[in-house]
C-alpha cells in the first residue's frame, strides 16, 4: 500500500527566511511518482511539480526547489526567500505506476504561513 | 484550455436531500476524479474514470454516492440521500494519464457541501 506522510503539520517563518517542506513515502513499487500541490486560501488545488522514480536530479524553479532521495524515501520541497503569497497549504502525493494505476495518495499537508 | 469546471461552488442542503455536483475536465483528458476534502480524513479519492469508464470506486463511502461519466466532458458526483457527514468540498479533477507520458491530475475549483 502506498502512504504519503507529512509530519509538519503547519510552519510559520518571516518573509524572506528560507523554508523547507517535508514528504516521506512508502510504496512497494520501483516505478512511481511523486507530486506537491499547493491550496491557496482560495481552495483550489495548484499542481506544482511531478518526478518519477528513475530521475533523482533536483530541480530548481524561481524560489522554488525540489530534493528527491530514493534512499530516505523522502522529496522536501524548498522555498527560498519566501514570500507572503507562499502561503498555503502544501500537499505531496504519491501514485504508483500499477497498470492502470492513475490515482493519487496525498499526505495531510503542511499549513505554511509567511509573516510579513 | 479554461481548466477544469466544477459546479456548483457552494451548495446548502438539507439532509435527505439529493446533491448533485457537476464537472467538465480539460478537453482531451482521458482520466476524471473525484475527491473529497475535509478536515478529519484530508483528501480522498472516491472514484475514478478512464475513458469515460470507472476503473477504482473503491473510495466511494457507500451507497448513497454514485458516480456517472455519459461522455468525455461531463460527469456527476451525487448523494441520496444526503446526510450531514458529508459536509465537505468535492473536487473533480482530470488527467491525460501516464500512457502519454503525463501523469499530474489539474483540478477544479472545488465544490464546497453544506448539508444541514
Amino acid at each position: 500500500a502506498q502512504k504519503v506522510t507529512q509530519a509538519q503539520t503547519e510552519i510559520s517563518v518571516v518573509e524572506k527566511e528560507d523554508v523547507t517542506l517535508d514528504c516521506v513515502y512508502e510504496t512497494r513499487d520501483t516505478t512511481y511518482y511523486l507530486f506537491w500541490y499547493k491550496q491557496p486560501p482560495s481552495g483550489e488545488l495548484v499542481f506544482l511539480i511531478r518526478r518519477n522514480s528513475f530521475d533523482e536530479q533536483n530541480e530548481i524553479s524561481g524560489r522554488y526547489s525540489w530534493n528527491f532521495q530514493k534512499s530516505t524515501s523522502s522529496f522536501n520541497f524548498t522555498i527560498t526567500a519566501s514570500q507572503v503569497v507562499d502561503s498555503a497549504v502544501y500537499f505531496c502525493a504519491l501514485s504508483e505506476a500499477n497498470f492502470g494505476n492513475e490515482k493519487l495518495t496525498f499526505g495531510t499537508g503542511t499549513r505554511l504561513t509567511i509573516i510579513p | 484550455d479554461a481548466g477544469v469546471i466544477q459546479s456548483p461552488r457552494h451548495e446548502v442542503t438539507e439532509m435527505g436531500q439529493e446533491v448533485t455536483l457537476r464537472c467538465k475536465p480539460i478537453s482531451g483528458h482521458d482520466y476524471l476524479f473525484w475527491y473529497r476534502q475535509t478536515m478529519m480524513r484530508g483528501l480522498e479519492l472516491l472514484i475514478y474514470f478512464n475513458n469515460n469508464v470507472p476503473i477504482d470506486d473503491s473510495g466511494m463511502p457507500e451507497d448513497r454516492f454514485s458516480a456517472k461519466m455519459p461522455n468525455a466532458s461531463f460527469s456527476t458526483l451525487k448523494i441520496q440521500p444526503s446526510e450531514p457527514r458529508d459536509s465537505a468540498v468535492y473536487f473533480c479533477a482530470s488527467s491525460l494519464g501516464r500512457s502519454l507520458g503525463n501523469t499530474e491530475a489539474f483540478f477544479g475549483q472545488g465544490t464546497r457541501l453544506t448539508v444541514v
